[in-house]
């Protein structure tokens, strides 16, 4: 199946401290990507849905100038977290679609301090 | 209510035993279906596409009612590998897909 891969897979950073995560199609190119966060126990929580060469879609509740997506390429979609504070912390996984599937990166755990 | 509600469980099933999985949605507007595994502190993996024809996959039988918005998952013959959270996703035209909670298994020898 299509493959999906996620850097770094885990960051421990101090408060106040931006944070850059890479979502990539390895070998198909994918214009739409999507960025979840799963706090423990949780359900996946769509954050926003990110299109290649235009704006992100953000879900309710997710504030665009925290959450900054760039979907610069048709493999590669970067979610950052400015200023992370500790309610941050939470398993972000990134998603692209592939004809009728989606395929799940293996998942970047954010811990802030 | 939530859009998609799943019995978070545990199930505790001995190897060998049939379980069955269901869950509900709210949205009668949604068009696919699908369960999810995830193990533990890993990304989920799809398991199965779920039809309205119903289909297989080896010990695996999916089965979707859409007039009454509800969805199942039947395990036989269960594996202590087969121990994991099982997601009920629900897809709307828009390509979003949204989780239910998932319901814990543990398949015990």
């Amino acid at each position: 199946g299509a493959v999906v891969s996620q850097h770094p897979s885990w960051v421990i950073c101090k408060s106040g401290t931006s944070v850059k995560i890479e979502c990539r199609s390895l070998d198909f190119q994918a214009t739409t990507m999507f960025w979840y966060r799963q706090f423990p126990k949780q359900s996946l929580m769509l954050m926003a849905t990110s299109n290649e060469g235009s704006k992100a879609t953000y879900e309710q509740g997710v504030e665009k100038d925290k959450f900054l997506i760039n979907h610069a390429s048709l493999t590669l979609s970067t979610l950052t977290v400015t200023s992370a504070h500790p309610e941050d912390s939470s398993f972000y996984i990134c998603s692209a679609r592939q004809k009728e599937t989606q395929y799940f990166g293996p998942g970047t755990r954010l811990l802030v301090l | 209510r939530k859009e998609v509600e799943q019995d978070p469980g545990p199930f505790n099933v001995p190897e060998g035993a049939t379980v069955a999985f269901n869950c509900t949605y709210s949205n009668s507007a949604s068009q696919s279906f699908f369960w999810y595994r995830q193990d533990c502190r890993k990304e989920p993996k799809l398991l199965m596409s779920v039809y309205s024809s119903g289909n297989e996959d080896g010990r695996f039988t999916a089965q979707l009612n859409r007039a009454s918005q509800y969805i199942s998952l039947l395990i036989r013959d269960s594996k202590l590998s087969d121990s994991a959270t099982y997601l009920c996703v629900v897809g709307g035209a828009t390509n979003k897909l949204i989780f239910g909670t998932g319901t814990l298994l543990a398949v015990q020898p």
